[in-house]
């Protein structure tokens, strides 16, 4: 069981936009820690896609975007393409200092 | 470029012990928390244990609190991870990663290493 609450899975058909929900509580994503995110291709390790809740780092399309509320964060990504197929997780950090992840998205591209 | 390359994956029995190494480049590592992070055969990420860049914080998983020790040698630039008491729960593929510790993410992965525990 993850400390961060994603959907297991989203899809989408090219084109198109999706979110994915992250969901914390009043000990992390609700104490102020900001909520990052990773995408994982097939068989990859994970890489860098958010950072500080909505910033892109460089090289990552601006199709990606990130915001948080309250105890709550999302991944958006508009305009779907094939190469998004991917899973997708949200992490934190936890009052207690210690990282924390969501259970990760499946995103298929339809 | 940054690279980071783990090392000291394989087979060991319940109970076991192991140790692995990150190997990093590209960057001054002097100046990075770094962290191990896994993730179990289908599943999602974990985070294990980070270590800041002097080495004098730690911190560890409640799973593995006791059992694991991490540790970092900047003249090395080398980044370690002993494994102790290991369990069949611990199977997974043991990533390391480079931390920004002022927003407590993590920047640059390596491309892992697997440790299986199985009898």
């Amino acid at each position: 069981q993850s400390v961060l609450t994603q959907p297991p899975s989203v899809s989408g058909a090219p084109g198109q936009r999706v979110t994915i929900s992250c969901t914390g509580s009043s000990s992390n994503i609700g104490a102020g820690y900001d909520v990052h995110w990773y995408q994982q291709l097939p068989g990859t390790a994970p890489k860098l896609l958010i950072y500080g809740n909505s910033n892109r780092p460089s090289g990552v399309p601006d199709r990606f975007s990130g915001s948080k509320s309250g105890t709550s964060a999302s991944l958006a990504i508009t305009g779907l393409q094939a190469e998004d197929e991917a899973d997708y997780y949200c992490q934190s950090y936890d009052s207690s200092l210690v990282g924390v992840f969501g259970g990760g998205t499946k995103l298929t591209v339809l | 470029q940054v690279q980071l390359v783990e090392s000291g994956g394989g087979l060991v029995k319940p109970g076991g012990s192991l140790r692995l190494s990150c190997a990093a480049s590209g960057f001054t590592f002097s100046d990075y928390y770094m962290s191990w992070i896994r993730q179990a055969p289908g599943k999602g990420l974990e985070w294990v244990s980070y270590i800041s860049s002097s080495s004098s914080y730690t911190n560890y998983a409640d799973s593995v609190k006791g059992r694991f020790t991490i540790s970092r040698d900047n003249a090395k630039n080398s980044l370690y991870l002993q494994m102790n008491s290991l369990r069949a729960e611990d199977t997974a593929v043991y990533y390391c990663a480079r931390e920004v510790g002022s927003d407590l993410y993590f920047d640059y992965w390596g491309q892992g290493t697997l440790v299986t525990v199985s009898s």
